[in-house]
């Protein structure tokens, strides 16, 4: 069965610092993978996602995620955290029935100045 | 601007009530889903409908019905709510797009229920 798992509940960083996300997903084929933002009282919004072809890619608002097909996993990166980032991030794998996503549980981040 | 429209952000309920959230999508998107976001435990899928008039059930559809009559609009129906319906509802739609799959979902802004 699919699954998506974010291993940090809540993360902490200075802005100015780097951040990793962590996300490892379990899918018998080649996973579409996505990761999301949402702001506080908002819906979701689409970061980037990967389908195929270069494991690492470019998403909105400064974020990478690199794809690693031995790990299982998806990571999002960005180099240097501003304060307006601190959000609830949500990675997604797509499922091969239709377009129906498993999402992890989230991992809230926070920035401190 | 293409967008995902839910109809309330807010709504504060009584137990018993029949409770209808509507979202509407104007870009066309063949899929359309409902899901509860719930702290701790993420989002997870309630209903979801490849077409018109079609309705498939997620992970946690008790209590739960859903309507489409047209392809831009997708109902979520609480037939006799519940204070453990509380939650916040979000709506998504997504289109297959290409050959490789799917583009990924366009979300609402949600609809915040409360059950009293």
């Amino acid at each position: 069965a699919q699954s998506v798992t974010q291993p940090d509940i809540h993360i902490t960083v200075s802005e100015g610092a780097s951040l990793e996300l962590r996300c490892n997903y379990s899918y018998g084929a080649t996973p579409y993978l996505f990761w999301y933002v949402q702001s506080p009282g908002q819906g979701l919004q689409l970061l980037l996602k990967y389908f195929s072809g270069d494991t690492l890619v470019q998403g909105i608002k400064g974020f990478e995620a690199e794809f690693k097909r031995s790990q299982s996993s998806f990571n999002l990166r960005k180099p240097s955290v501003h304060w307006s980032d601190a959000a609830e991030y949500f990675c997604a794998v797509g499922a091969s029935r239709g377009n129906q996503f498993y999402f992890g549980t989230g991992t809230s981040l926070t920035v401190i100045p | 601007d293409v967008k995902v429209t839910q109809s309330s952000r807010y709504l504060v309920k009584r137990t018993g009530e029949k409770v209808f959230l509507e979202c509407v999508q104007d870009m066309d998107h063949e899929n359309m889903f409902w899901y509860r976001q719930d702290p701790g435990l993420g989002l997870r899928l309630i209903y979801f409908s490849y077409d018109v008039k079609m309705k498939e059930k997620g992970d946690i559809p008790e209590g739960y019905s859903v309507s489409r009559e047209k392809k831009e609009r997708f109902s979520l129906i609480l037939e006799s709510a519940s204070t453990n319906q509380t939650s916040m509802y979000l709506c998504a739609s997504s289109t297959l797009g290409n050959p490789t799959g799917s583009y990924g979902y366009t979300f609402g802004s949600g609809t915040r229920l409360t059950v009293v």
